[in-house]
């Protein structure tokens, strides 16, 4: 298994603002997501980060709104830019760890007034 | 691409009964079938998996069972406890691109009364 910490656990913004949303894991992985769950729904996946290669962006997400880093095998951030209401959510990051099994952080609930 | 549904959108039991919540998929290609328990506030918790040349599998008192051929699989959950009270989610998933996806449903919500 795998501990994931998500900083900030929460936070209020304005519209047109952008947060970043950092995930750091307690071991060295391949493989990150970040995944957004509007409140009472399912997950969707919004990207792959894997370390030394560009963040692959799953269809309805786009690099500019959602910018993401991978700078080692421990670390990676998420920006969520010019924020409007629709945006909030929670957002959270998972790792992939042995074959197949994908632990997730805690989340990080955004709320955009 | 896959599509994920789960069935009861919400189950209610006593303490100590059994809970079952069924998760069928579309896609032929899944070949790796978790569940994951999600508590009010906190991330989904990985709760057991199965790999699709598995038909069963059980951990103390939660058990997945898989049906490839009818594209279903499903969690068992016996003596049922308050604690046990959470969303349930299903994703199946397959290689996607050197990873595997996760496809997440919309989930059961399981309720259980002291």
């Amino acid at each position: 298994s795998a501990v994931i910490s998500q900083k900030p656990s929460r936070d209020i913004c304005q519209r047109g603002t952008s947060l970043t949303i950092q995930c750091q894991v307690d071991s060295q992985v391949t493989m990150m997501f970040w995944y957004r769950q509007q409140p009472g729904q399912s997950l969707t996946l919004i990207a792959t980060a894997n370390q030394g290669s560009e963040a692959t962006y799953e269809s309805g997400f786009v690099i500019d709104k959602f910018p993401i880093s991978r700078p080692n095998l421990t670390f990676s951030t998420l920006t969520v830019s010019n924020m409007s209401p629709e945006d909030s959510s929670i957002y959270l990051c998972s790792v992939e760890v042995g074959d197949y099994e994908q632990y997730f952080g805690p989340g990080t609930r955004l709320t955009v007034t | 691409g896959e599509n994920v549904e789960q069935h009861p959108s919400t189950l209610s039991v006593q303490e100590g009964d059994s809970a079952v919540i069924k998760c069928t998929y579309s896609d032929s290609a899944s070949n790796y079938f978790p569940w994951y328990k999600q508590e009010l506030g906190k991330g989904p918790q990985l709760i057991i998996d199965i790999r699709s040349n598995v038909g069963e599998k059980k951990d103390q008192r939660i058990a997945v069972t898989l049906n490839k051929t009818a594209k279903h699989f499903s969690l068992h959950i016996t003596e049922t406890q308050p604690e046990d009270s959470a969303v349930y989610f299903c994703p199946p998933s397959h290689e996607d691109t050197g990873f595997q996806k996760l496809v997440f449903g919309t989930g059961t919500r399981l309720l259980v009364s002291p």
